[in-house]
């Protein structure tokens, strides 16, 4: 099993521009989870999907979207990327059996110039 | 909703001394507190959680303990290591019940001095 993946694992975008960070899983989890992390604060929830067909805001959504495409992959969009968003992305998923225990992908560098 | 304070932000430590990390929280709702570890350049791993309806869980070198009542709940590493050195988050679940998301502290840089 791969667990979660994400790609790209590197971005430099300029501010204005759109892309879509991908995710997936082949834990067949239900729930799955965007976070970004910046220094000194922690990872902070941006959009999370409790199941397949559900989407719900986290802490943090504004300049974002997302799409539960089945339930394997859920991505994230930046519409208009500001130099706000630079950050490290991860995503992460967890199962019904446990669904507090949360397995995190190996992140996105975003860097926003 | 859910804020989580954590304390230190940075420790360090002696090798083969005990380390303590701290997090209060504050939605008294909260009942699921994990540990992740995060190395550099890597993604979080959990190493220990603990629910609400227990005080103490041990596991080998770590262990959690939790004060409903104040709401808070700590991270104890004995018997440090080189290979301990990381930076430690805690975290507690949304009141909604588990699927709903993690709120994270900012995280104890924690330096294992030789």
């Amino acid at each position: 099993n791969a667990g979660v993946t994400q790609t790209p694992k590197f971005q430099v975008l300029k501010t204005g521009q759109s892309m879509t960070l991908q995710c997936a899983q082949d834990m067949n989890h239900n729930s799955m989870y965007w976070y970004r992390q910046d220094p000194g604060m922690g990872l902070r929830l941006i959009y999370y999907s409790a199941s397949e067909g559900t989407t719900d805001k986290g802490e943090v959504p504004n300049g974002y979207n997302v799409s539960r495409l089945n339930k394997r992959e859920f991505s994230l969009r930046l519409e208009s990327a500001a130099p706000s968003q630079t950050s490290v992305y991860f995503c992460a998923s967890s199962g019904w059996q446990r669904p507090y225990e949360q397995y995190f992908g190996p992140g996105t560098r975003l860097t926003v110039t | 909703g859910e804020n989580v304070e954590q304390h230190p932000s940075t420790l360090s430590v002696q090798e083969g001394d005990s380390a303590v990390i701290k997090c209060t929280y504050s939605d008294s709702a909260s009942n699921y507190f994990p540990w992740y570890k995060q190395e550099l350049g890597k993604r979080p791993q959990l190493i220990i959680d603990i629910r609400s309806n227990v005080g103490e869980k041990k596991d080998q070198r770590i262990a959690v303990t939790l004060n409903k009542t104040a709401k808070h709940f700590s991270l104890h590493i004995t018997e440090t290591q080189p290979e301990d050195s990381a930076v430690y988050f805690c975290a507690a679940s949304s009141a909604g019940g588990g699927a709903d998301g993690l709120t994270f502290g900012k995280g104890t840089h924690l330096i294992i001095q030789p």
